[in-house]
């Protein structure tokens, strides 16, 4: 079946610190990628996405590129800031029936510090 | 509302009590999706709705789990004699249709003792 691993957290950062989260799936088909965020209290928000290979989704300085050789949607950011502190969570949708439906991974706890 | 509402947003139901969710979707959205989350895990499926047709109940764990939105709009979630392991955050989300952005509610928080 599908599935998708994320890299074990937690990840605690200084301010302005490179940021990489770990992402790679499995699909019986051919995935669409996401990565959605979960600021605390709020709901899970989509952050930035990819429908085919070599595609770069980008959003608030994150970033991520869909890399079919290596089944890979690894998140990144430049530089971390207090307020990006949250639970990112990497999630693909495979064609055919699945209406779109997600397969998440189990989150990764990012905290940064001033 | 602007967003995807869900209520209660935290119930402790005791064992063997039954329980229902509601979900309200962002106005126009068709597609209805409902997801279990425990803690420390990611969101795992349990059923899709494209308007009032359920075309997808497969993530449902056991028959205790029930799923309807008969006009179309408004979803219910309901876990009858519940379990310790039904313990979980649920999670409405929905779109405006297969394919679409999906949009997620802060979710009902479900403890069960």
């Amino acid at each position: 079946g599908d599935s998708v691993t994320q890299m074990e957290g937690p990840v605690t950062l200084s301010e302005e610190a490179f940021l990489t989260i770990n992402c790679t799936y499995t699909a019986t088909g051919y995935p669409s990628l996401f990565w959605y965020v979960q600021y605390p209290g709020e709901g899970l928000q989509l952050l930035l996405k990819a429908t085919k290979a070599d595609d770069k989704g980008s959003n608030k300085g994150f970033e991520a590129t869909y890399r079919k050789e290596t089944t890979s949607f690894h998140l990144e950011k430049g530089s971390v800031q207090v307020s990006d502190s949250a639970v990112y969570f990497c999630a693909l949708s495979v064609g055919g029936t699945s209406y779109g439906k997600l397969t998440f991974g189990q989150g990764t706890i990012l905290t940064v510090h001033p | 509302g602007a967003g995807v509402s869900q209520s209660p947003r935290y119930k402790v139901a005791k064992r063997g009590q039954d329980v229902a969710l509601r979900c309200d979707p962002i106005s126009g959205h068709v597609s209805l999706f409902w997801y279990q989350q425990a803690l420390g895990q990611g969101p795992e499926f349990l059923t899709y709705f494209q308007n009032e047709a359920q075309l997808d109940k497969s993530g449902l764990p056991s028959d205790r789990f029930f799923a309807e939105r008969p006009e179309g709009s408004v979803s219910t979630l309901k876990i009858q004699r519940t379990q310790q392991e039904d313990s979980a955050v649920y999670l409405c989300a929905s779109s405006l249709g297969s394919w679409n952005t999906i949009y997620f509610g802060e979710g009902s928080w479900l403890t069960v003792v």
